[in-house]
């Protein structure tokens, strides 16, 4: 799976939009974007993922750019409840030795203030 | 619906004993991966079952390290002779099948040894 760059860390104030970067230059054709998130003491929460076309969900927007080597989380209204770290996965298809796991890197660690 | 659950939250041994930790999947969900994530580093992969298929060890650490899945069911990972370094928070996921079905996580297991 391809290998991605997010930010170490990022602050956004409640009520504005929190829009997390990721770089994955190395993508190939057949891989997707996922985001999860993990709040403090709990397990990987899924948010969103798309292939190349902008995403769109109750609780995010994916926007992946036309080159797909990078693309942006976008919380629209973010809350102190959307602090949390949040990961940037590449995920190719489930043959060979993959099996479809998640390789999760350091990710963002977002602070929403008020 | 049901989440997935995993038993016990939070476990605390002995350096040398052996600790069982479970994952109830979400009803139907046909794959199931154990990850591990030690204090301040990122999620790491460690077994995956789909169905009746041969499970992918590939990220076990250790031959103490072992899992099983009864029935397509509940999973077991088991851990012998703990040590130190095995201390860190045991999370489970769950899909509907291979490939790239959506992961959803339990709020996994922490384990510290003593």
């Amino acid at each position: 799976d391809a290998k991605t760059t997010q930010p170490t860390s990022m602050d956004c104030a409640e009520g504005r939009a929190a829009n997390l970067p990721c770089n994955h230059s190395t993508i190939s054709g057949n891989e997707y974007v996922y985001w999860y998130r993990q709040i403090h003491s709990q397990g990987p929460q899924y948010i969103i993922h798309g292939l190349k076309n902008n995403e769109t969900n109750e609780m995010a927007s994916l926007i992946i750019t036309e080159d797909r080597k990078s693309s942006t989380l976008i919380l629209p209204h973010a809350t102190l409840r959307d602090t949390a770290v949040y990961y940037c996965i590449v995920r190719g298809n489930a043959g060979g030795t993959s099996y479809g796991k998640l390789t999760f890197g350091q990710g963002t660690i977002l602070t929403v203030h008020p | 619906g049901a989440g997935v659950s995993q038993s016990p939250s939070n476990k605390v041994t002995e350096k040398g004993k052996d600790v069982e930790l479970r994952c109830d999947p979400i009803s139907g969900h046909t794959a199931l991966y154990w990850y591990r994530q030690s204090l301040g580093q990122g999620l790491e992969f460690l077994i995956y079952f789909q169905g009746n298929s041969a499970p992918d060890k590939s990220g076990l650490p250790s031959d103490r390290f072992s899992a099983e899945r009864t029935g397509g069911s509940v999973s077991t990972l088991t851990i012998q002779r703990t040590q130190q370094e095995d201390s860190a928070v045991y999370l489970c996921a769950t899909a509907r099948g291979v490939g790239r079905e959506t992961q959803y996580f339990g709020p996994g297991t922490r384990l510290l040894v003593l």
